[in-house]
């Protein structure tokens, strides 16, 4: 089986922009999550998908926000970028909830 | 509160040599334990769960309950064992939440 995709790898958008990514998780998987990851406060969890309901949310502003699809692909966008938000950016999908989840590549977001 | 520990940022051996990356968690239920493993240029993937008790590439790690701890263990260190190693918990099955919370890493450098 394919394993998680991510597009775009790498991206660069200045402050007060907002950038969209996407995730296409291993088929027959069904729950998406997100994840941020900085040299400062490392791996952080950002939300969870499942059967295009958020399931579950973590401890991040607003501006971060994402959807799934029936296909089960998630899209994550933050509006109004902030330096700070420069980081790699994971999904990882697992068959449901609880179970083993799979980390794609990452995108690189770049905010200058 | 969740979280995780790994107290050692970076841990060097000799080929050949025991290893024991150290985690720490602080949790009041009963969670679910991971080791997660990022070698160069490659993604995120899972390298042990607690429950599963397997043994993969020679690594072993137990979860003790009262010293809170899941360290993992190697008896002989190989050079392609040099990565970045990642300890995560995740709260119980039947217990909400689902979401990975990671230490902050420790990579581990094999040397001939």
């Amino acid at each position: 089986k394919a394993g998680v995709t991510q597009t775009p790898r790498y991206l660069i958008k200045t402050r007060g922009q907002q950038v969209t990514l996407s995730c296409s998780p291993i088929s027959g998987h069904r729950s998406v999550s997100w994840y941020q990851q900085t040299p400062g406060q490392g791996l952080q969890f950002l939300f969870e998908y499942f059967s295009e309901t958020q399931r579950n949310k973590g401890n991040f502003p607003g501006r971060f926000s994402g959807r799934q699809f029936s296909n089960s692909r998630s899209e994550m966008n933050v509006s109004t970028l902030e330096l700070g938000d420069s980081a790699l950016y994971l999904c990882a999908s697992s068959l449901g909830l609880k179970e083993t989840q799979y980390f794609g590549p990452g995108t690189r977001l770049l905010v200058l | 509160a969740q979280r995780v520990t790994q107290p050692e940022k970076l841990l060097s051996v000799f080929k050949g040599a025991p290893v024991e990356l150290k985690c720490n968690y602080s949790y009041s239920g009963s969670p679910e334990l991971f080791w997660y493993v990022q070698y160069s240029r490659q993604r995120l993937q899972l390298l042990l769960r607690h429950i599963s008790r397997e043994s993969i590439k020679g690594f072993t790690a137990d979860l003790n309950k009262g010293e809170t701890s899941f360290h993992l263990k190697k008896p002989f260190a190989q050079e392609e064992d040099s990565a970045m190693y990642y300890c995560a918990l995740r709260r119980g099955v039947g217990q909400a939440g689902t979401a990975l919370i990671f230490g902050k890493g420790t990579t581990l450098s094999v040397s001939s």
